[in-house]
């Protein structure tokens, strides 16, 4: 069975431009959610997608976008690039259920601003 | 979610058991203890999760204090592959709380 597919798996952007991720989930997950992970730090939750609509978001600004396609996919976009958004970023899907599921990772994103 | 705190770092003979404690004394009996583990530059891997029975499985064992304050996660036989970032995390399965809030985590160094 595929895992959570990532693409791309490094990206480099000037200050100011936008970037686009990509999420393929777990077949039969539809649940996604986005991480970021600037170096050094923890993981912080940006953003929940289930059955296509936004469930909930972190504490990021507005330029911090996504979206969730028909198919589960989903994208991350992010407007006006800042340097401090260089970080690894990190898609997870899960089954969401009423009781417990945990949430499987892809491998991440590697964002440079320069 | 409730607040989790780990001891930032820890160290472990290769071949001993690993026992990573994790303080979740403010958790509602709605929550679940999970268990999860970041080797470095890789995406987080689910461990182990449990509500208020102790919990095994291939990887590791689970110990949840009756008062379900505090857990520890156990490595029965470390090996150097598991040197990673330990997280603990406790959440609510439903409703807007409904996500992984991560913490710092433990850093488990296993050493020759």
């Amino acid at each position: 069975e595929a895992g959570v597919t990532q693409s791309p798996t490094h990206l480099i952007k000037t200050r100011g431009q936008q970037a686009t991720l990509r999420c393929s989930p777990i077949s039969g997950h539809t649940s996604v959610y986005w991480y970021q992970q600037a170096l050094g730090l923890g993981l912080q939750f940006l953003l929940w997608y289930d059955e296509g609509e936004e469930r909930n978001r972190g504490n990021f600004p507005p330029r911090f976008s996504g979206r969730q396609f028909p198919n589960y996919s989903s994208e991350l976009n992010v407007n006006a690039l800042e340097l401090e958004d260089s970080a690894l970023y990190l898609c997870a899907s899960s089954v969401r259920d009423e009781g417990f599921a945990e949430a499987f990772f892809g491998q991440g994103t590697r964002l440079t601003v320069v | 979610d409730a607040k989790t705190t780990q001891p930032p770092s820890m160290d472990c003979a290769e071949g001993r058991a690993a026992n990573l404690p994790c303080n979740h004394s403010t958790i509602s009996g709605n929550e679940y203890v999970y268990w999860y583990r970041q080797i470095h530059s890789q995406g987080p891997q689910y461990i182990i999760h449990g509500l208020k029975n102790n919990e095994t499985n291939e990887m590791a064992s689970l110990i949840i204090t009756e008062d379900r304050k505090s857990s520890t996660l156990i490595l029965p036989h470390a090996t150097l592959r598991d040197t990673a970032v330990y997280y603990c995390i406790v959440r609510v399965s439903r409703g807007s709380n409904y996500k992984l809030t991560f913490g710092k985590g433990t850093l488990l160094t296993v050493n020759p």
